[in-house]
């Protein structure tokens, strides 16, 4: 129940194109949904995030779309440029409740955007 | 500002041996969580301290711990190296006592041969 599953595992995008990541949970008592960018030799970055009481939210060309009921949520890369090209991680937590720093993260998507 | 600092970056250590790593977290930063990263099992949360106390603990053997200290300081020890320890190590910390917005550091490449 403290799964988080992202797919694809890799994604190749022409420049300008739209990069799309799906995620999907099962703990219904997640309340905090954020997404992670890593370049390699980096820790993950934290790109955009999502409470349940809203079920879009954008940041430039970053977008997270939320749905409840289905217990998924993806993230949108508009006008992909090469240097989007890096790992994404999905993450989920109970951080209004007691999971305390614990992020429960998907597998991760390679994305690569060509030029 | 100062984002999360790790050292060192890279370690090499052998089987049985013991390792120490740093965190520094960013200042005025209260909670560090610490997570296990490798290709087969992905990010995986070890523990994460606030004040000095340890609120939450991942599912890893006791030869993993940590601490933290007054001045949100924390190191993670982990004893009795095995090879499959090899991974890299990430710290993160938060302002807020609820666990939001972590940002993490570049992290601790450790090697056990």
């Amino acid at each position: 129940q403290q799964q988080v599953k992202q797919s694809p595992q890799s994604l190749i995008v022409q420049k300008g194109g739209i990069s799309i990541i799906n995620c999907a949970y099962e703990n219904t008592a997640f309340d905090y949904f954020p997404w992670y960018q890593q370049f390699p030799g980096k820790g993950p970055a934290l790109l955009i995030a999502i409470r349940p009481d809203v079920s879009e939210k954008k940041e430039g060309r970053f977008t997270i779309s939320f749905n409840k009921s289905a217990k998924q949520f993806s993230l949108h890369i508009m006008d992909s440029q090469p240097g989007d090209s890096a790992t994404y991680f999905c993450a989920a937590s109970n951080a209004g409740g007691t999971s305390y720093g614990k992020l429960t993260f998907g597998q991760g998507t390679i994305l690569t955007v060509h030029p | 500002k100062a984002g999360v600092t790790q050292t060192p970056r890279y370690l090499i250590k052998t089987r049985g041996q013991q390792v120490t790593l740093s965190c520094s977290p960013i200042s005025g930063h209260r909670s560090v969580s610490w997570y296990q990263q490798t290709p087969g099992q992905g990010l995986q949360f070890l523990f994460e301290y606030f004040s000095e106390t340890q609120r939450n603990k991942g599912n890893f053997p006791g030869r993993f711990s940590g601490r933290q200290f007054s001045n949100s300081r924390s190191e993670m020890n982990v004893s009795t190296l095995e090879l499959g320890d090899s991974a890299l190590y990430l710290c993160a910390s938060s302002l807020r006592q609820a666990s939001y917005g972590y940002t993490f550091g570049s992290g601790t490449r450790l090697t056990v041969v």
